[in-house]
């Protein structure tokens, strides 16, 4: 069945050092790519939403040169936190539609945990 | 900007109980309605579809109120087990362009 593949689950770094959190969508082409962080104890919040190849779309607030997105391919999709700071730390996770218009089924990675020193 | 409200919780409630949820949205050309379960630090998963005729899946019944805008999940005999954070998802879609918007979800906890 259709899986999305994130890694790595958990990333501890230090500041000012960049992270990159990769999905792959298995046996499915994902033309949409959602992305999300979760603070602790809050509900998902959509960061940014990427197409296959054409730029993302981030959401207000969410800084396009700090959080890059990269979807070149119909099966991979990468989140860049570039210079990590404490306050990035964070839950983020993707998730892709089946069909590019499906409103049938999200498919969510496992999310990465990513601590910052 | 699309909204989507949802009972802030939390809910404690004892085994066996009945437990509803409900989930407003600011759309009326929403198109389609789910259910997820997300347990701490996991992804969510999917519960089901909210269809307009309502649905049932064992214990779990979903229904979409279109009128009023909102749709709702309703737990029978709630176990130990259910408890967990239940999110709500609207998908609106159209030419070119796909809107998903989250309800911030309501936590359940089922006590013994």
């Amino acid at each position: 069945g259709a899986v999305v593949s994130q890694h790595p689950s958990r990333v501890i770094c230090k500041s000012g050092t960049s992270v990159k959190i990769e999905c792959r969508s298995l046996d499915f082409q994902a033309t949409t790519m959602f992305w999300y962080r979760q603070f602790p104890k809050q509900s998902l919040m959509l960061m940014a939403t990427s197409n296959e190849g054409s730029k993302a779309t981030y959401e207000q607030g969410v800084e396009k040169d700090k959080f890059l997105i990269n979807h070149a391919s119909l099966t991979l999709s990468t989140l860049t936190v570039t210079s990590a700071h404490p306050e990035d730390s964070s839950f983020y996770i993707c998730s892709a539609p089946l069909g590019r218009y499906s409103n049938e089924k999200l498919f969510f990675g496992s999310g990465t945990q990513l601590s910052v020193l | 900007r699309k909204e989507v409200e949802q009972d802030p919780g939390p809910f404690n409630v004892p085994e066996g109980a009945t437990v509803a949820f409900n989930c407003t949205y600011s759309d009326s050309a929403s198109q389609s309605f789910f259910w997820y379960r997300q347990d701490c630090r996991k992804e969510p998963k999917l519960l089901m579809s909210v269809y307009s005729s309502g649905n049932e899946d064992g214990r779990f019944t979903a229904q979409l109120n279109r009128a009023s805008q909102y749709i709702s999940l309703l737990i029978r005999d709630s176990k130990l087990s259910d408890s967990a954070t239940y999110l709500c998802v609207v998908i609106l879609t159209g030419a070119g362009s796909y809107q998903l918007t989250f309800g911030k979800g309501t936590k359940l906890s089922v006590i013994p």
